[in-house]
């Protein structure tokens, strides 16, 4: 098993939809939540950042910490065609929070 | 200013080359990262340099050399690939908060090698 699973995809919406994508863990030692958009040949960009548990939203994104199921969440409102990335969860401990372990990543595409 | 810039974008080498990957930021971090990304697969990290100096070395073979020449450069030397090490490389840095480096982390566009 995984230390971090997410569902690879393609996830297919239309414009406009709401999304939500999703990645469990296993290592309780996880503290650090990111979130990262990677577009096609290019470099992952941080999109969201949590410690520990909660909510955090900037703009049309929002990202959900559950640490006592071990699940993290992205959700995406109003989504755009310029949305359509590869979108990849990861975390890391409290003493090691440079080293992230990513989940595979899960393709969205967003249809006009 | 908030980019990391790596060079060359694309790299085509034979077995028996010598090149190099150079990456820049101007970010003031003091830690700066190697990974390697494989089509439809997440980075893998190669090496983390923290405040110049190695940290970490995730078990690379010694044909990947990295290079830390100061708290803005990190180069990665290469020599005698094989075509399994065609990938994307990508450079990352990130700061630290009280002491403590998070996950927040930037990255490169990255440099697209090709072994032949």
């Amino acid at each position: 098993q995984k230390e971090v699973e997410q569902d690879p995809g393609p996830l297919s919406v239309p414009e406009g939809a709401i999304v939500s994508l999703n990645c469990t863990y296993s290592n309780s030692a996880f503290q650090y939540f990111m979130w990262y958009r990677q577009y096609s040949r290019k470099g992952p960009e941080l999109l969201m950042y949590t410690y520990s548990s909660g909510n955090k939203e900037d703009g049309r994104f929002t990202a959900q910490v559950d640490k006592s199921s071990k699940y993290i969440s992205l959700f995406i409102r109003d989504s755009q065609p310029s949305d359509s990335a590869t979108y990849l969860c990861a975390m890391s401990a409290y003493n090691a929070g440079n080293m992230l372990t990513f989940g595979g990543g899960t393709r969205l595409m967003v249809k006009p | 200013d908030t980019e990391v810039t790596q060079t060359p974008k694309h790299l085509v080498m034979g077995m028996t080359n010598k090149k190099s990957l150079k990456c820049e930021q101007h970010m003031g971090h003091r830690a700066m990262y190697w990974y390697k990304q494989k089509a439809k697969k997440p980075p893998e990290l190669m090496f983390v340099y923290s405040y110049e100096k190695l940290s970490i070395n995730e078990s690379v073979p010694s044909r990947f050399s990295p290079e830390c020449p100061n708290s803005s450069l990190l180069n990665l030397h290469l020599h005698a690939l094989q075509p399994e090490d065609s990938a994307l490389y990508l450079c990352a840095s990130s700061h630290s908060k009280e002491g403590r480096y998070t996950g927040e982390l930037f990255f490169g566009e990255g440099s697209r090698l090709t072994v032949l």
